[in-house]
């Protein structure tokens, strides 16, 4: 059990600029979330998939925001045209279908800044 | 929807006992987790009450009362590497969703 990995761990980029993180959950756990933090701030929920169906998209999840677990193990996250209002930390995180959804395994994150 | 109400910062002395209160307000709730992030850190989970009452999980303890929507951590014999931010969160039943809503954090300050 190697837990959540998420890549890159940084990324800089300019406004207006497409981006996209990978995340890779526990292996075997077929529940899959995005999170966004600023600072001073809980995790915010984006999005969640239960193996490669997305079951559930948050109001904060704009038409530039799209994610994807074509296979049910790895997930994408793209972000088009980007704003500075995008700057963040974006954690993924994975849950286990026995131990139920309350108890999720979160990845180290990918801190966007957007200049 | 649903939100959560927690302190945005407790100071406590290392050896002592601390309590983190959360109270939320929402239409529906599955139970409530605790969550531990040390500074630039990823979050981790740290306890669950999906009924009333206390668990225990060595030197943390998590309480919750649905009647007063109302819960609290309870960390024991402070070390000083327990200075983090704490966070609550809950699923919201109304709407069938299995993404947390976290509330804001308390920052955990541990003193000598």
């Amino acid at each position: 059990d190697t837990g959540v990995s998420q890549d890159p761990r940084h990324k800089i980029t300019k406004r207006g600029q497409n981006v996209t993180f990978r995340c890779d959950p526990i292996s075997e756990h077929n529940r899959l979330y995005w999170y966004r933090q600023t600072l001073g701030q809980g995790p915010e929920f984006l999005t969640y998939f239960q193996n490669e169906a997305q079951l559930e998209k948050s109001r904060l999840l704009s038409d530039r925001f799209s994610a994807e677990r074509p296979k049910g193990s790895f997930s994408t996250l793209e972000i088009q045209r980007t704003e500075q209002g995008d700057s963040a930390m974006y954690l993924c995180a994975s849950s286990l279908a026995s131990q139920g959804p309350d108890t999720q395994y979160f990845g180290p994150g990918t801190r966007l800044t957007v200049l | 929807g649903q939100s959560l109400e927690q302190p945005s910062e407790v100071t406590a002395v290392e050896g002592a006992i601390v309590q983190i209160n959360c109270t939320y307000q929402t239409s529906g709730f599955y139970g409530l987790s605790w969550y531990q992030q040390h500074d630039g850190g990823a979050p981790t989970f740290l306890s669950y009450n999906a009924l009333d009452g206390l668990e225990e999980t060595g030197r943390f303890s998590s309480f919750l009362s649905r009647s007063d929507s109302y819960g609290y951590l309870l960390l024991q014999e402070l070390q000083m590497k327990d200075s983090a931010s704490y966070f609550c969160a809950g699923r919201d039943s109304g709407g069938g969703a299995d993404g947390l809503t976290f509330g804001k954090g308390t920052h955990l300050i541990i003193q000598p």
